[in-house]
């Protein structure tokens, strides 16, 4: 079946505007999450969600940055007033099991948005 | 969240095994040691996972000594195709992310 979908794949933005990106999750999976990746450096957590709850959103970097998923699939990240130091990919996974499940929790990656801030 | 060491950086010839080492020290009970695989322009890709001692798949092994305090991902006759950067983390059953760290940039030269 089809994997994690994000889009835009690139977006270039100017100082102040705002953006948001999204991600079509893998049928079905319970858990969604959203990272940071800057270049050269690995994905750092933003936020996590189980369907539509919220659970987690200890990695968004300041109020500026907002993400939802309102129906517990298709999710949002949405960042306001973008400066400079937001450029990076932004990499959305998702995951069947809920927290606790087996396997470790792997999670299915999407190929990234590159925000790019002028 | 337990922390990890890899190496930052690895070549390696076209047929050649490569064995990428990764320490944690602080590794939990209840942790697992995974390993990701990502590709330039790609979000990463789920390779491996295991507990303790060995585990075996169609991509690669990881070997686990008893104190669990470092892991050994091996790629057996790499190609091109594995040129990527490989991530070692210690995951908690039930944690709700994953931290990645710098990676292991693996090159692999014909």
């Amino acid at each position: 079946g089809a994997g994690v979908s994000q889009s835009p794949r690139y977006k270039v933005a100017k100082r102040g505007q705002d953006v948001a990106l999204r991600c079509d999750p893998i049928s079905g999976h319970v858990s969604l999450f959203w990272y940071q990746q800057a270049l050269g450096q690995g994905p750092e957590f933003l936020t996590y969600f189980q369907n539509e709850a919220q659970l987690d959103k200890s990695g968004l970097p300041s109020d500026r940055f907002f993400a939802e998923r309102p129906e517990g699939s298709v999710s949002t990240l949405k960042i306001q007033r973008t400066q400079q130091e937001d450029s990076a990919v932004y990499l959305c996974a998702s995951s069947l099991a809920e927290r606790g499940g087996s396997r470790g929790n792997e999670q299915f990656f999407g190929p990234g948005t590159r925000l790019t801030v002028l | 969240l337990a922390k990890t060491t890899q190496p930052i950086s690895m070549d390696s010839y076209e047929g050649q095994e490569v064995n990428i080492t990764c320490s944690h020290n602080n590794i939990a009970t209840n942790d697992y040691i995974t390993w990701y695989q990502q590709f330039p322009s790609q979000g990463p890709r789920f390779i491996i996972q295991g507990y303790k001692t060995k585990v075996t798949n169609e991509v690669a092994s990881l070997f686990i000594p008893a104190d669990r305090k470092s892991s050994t991902l091996s790629l057996p006759r790499v190609s091109l195709s594995d040129t990527a950067v490989y991530y070692c983390l210690v995951v908690g059953l039930g944690a709700n992310n994953l931290f990645f760290g710098t990676g292991t940039r693996l090159t692999v030269i014909p």
